[in-house]
């Protein structure tokens, strides 16, 4: 069964520093990645997604995610942080193909970005 | 598109009653999620169908859980009786597998905040 973990519960940076949000998956084969953001009363909203091809995935705000096979990470960036981006953002792997898993998404616990002004 | 639509936003009952949580998908997709999100217990997926009809329920937590699809529009999560530990945000999602069996991205409605007394 596939897993996720974020191990950063809560993060604060300053605006205009950069971002790192760390996130690794279990998953026996090459997983479908997802990074998710939750602003507060809101539903969640795809950030960015890797499915096959180029490791560095581009994002909308800005963002950015390298696929990382080696480490088992999927780990998300923003070169330089804006208030509006405090948030809580969640990463998510899904099974490939086949058998009862497909379509689901597994996702970690969240992480918490504080944006100090 | 009107994207994932979910009513009623807010609802506060009292223990005992029961509750319905209403979730239309976007049109076309034929994957739907529920999820229920807590403090404790962060994003769980609760059952999700495809095409209508239940893939896994394995995360209702009781039986007073019950989710029906009807058609490709409608979904119902229900709740008999309620009791103040469902007390959560609950979310809807939708998706378009390819080929019915890869997974694509989950697009989330704004959720149902349930409140029970």
């Amino acid at each position: 069964a596939q897993s996720v973990t974020q191990p950063d519960i809560h993060i604060t940076v300053s605006e205009g520093a950069s971002l790192e949000l760390r996130c690794n998956y279990s998953y026996g084969a090459t997983p479908y990645l997802f990074w998710y953001v939750q602003s507060p009363g809101q539903g969640l909203q795809l950030l960015l997604k890797y499915f096959s091809g180029d490791t560095l995935v581009q994002g909308i705000k800005g963002f950015e995610a390298e696929f990382k096979r080696s480490q088992s990470s999927f780990n998300l960036r923003k070169p330089s942080v804006h208030w509006s981006d405090a948030a809580e953002y969640f990463c998510a792997v899904g099974a490939r193909a086949g058998g009862t898993s497909y379509g689901k998404l597994t996702f970690g616990q969240g992480t918490i970005l504080t944006v100090h002004p | 598109d009107a994207g994932v639509i979910q009513s009623p936003r807010h609802e506060v009952t009292e223990m005992g009653q029961e509750v319905t949580l209403r979730c239309k998908p976007i049109s076309g997709h034929n994957s739907l999620f529920w999820y229920r999100q807590t403090m404790m217990r962060g994003l769980e997926l609760l059952i999700y169908f495809n095409n209508n009809v239940p893939i896994d329920d394995s995360g209702m937590p009781e039986d007073r859980f019950s989710a029906k699809m009807p058609n490709a529009s409608f979904s119902t999560l229900k709740i008999q009786p309620s009791e103040p530990r469902d007390s959560a945000v609950y979310f809807c999602a939708s998706s378009s597998p390819v080929l019915a069996v890869l997974t694509d991205t989950q697009y989330f409605g704004p959720g149902t905040r349930l409140t029970v007394l």
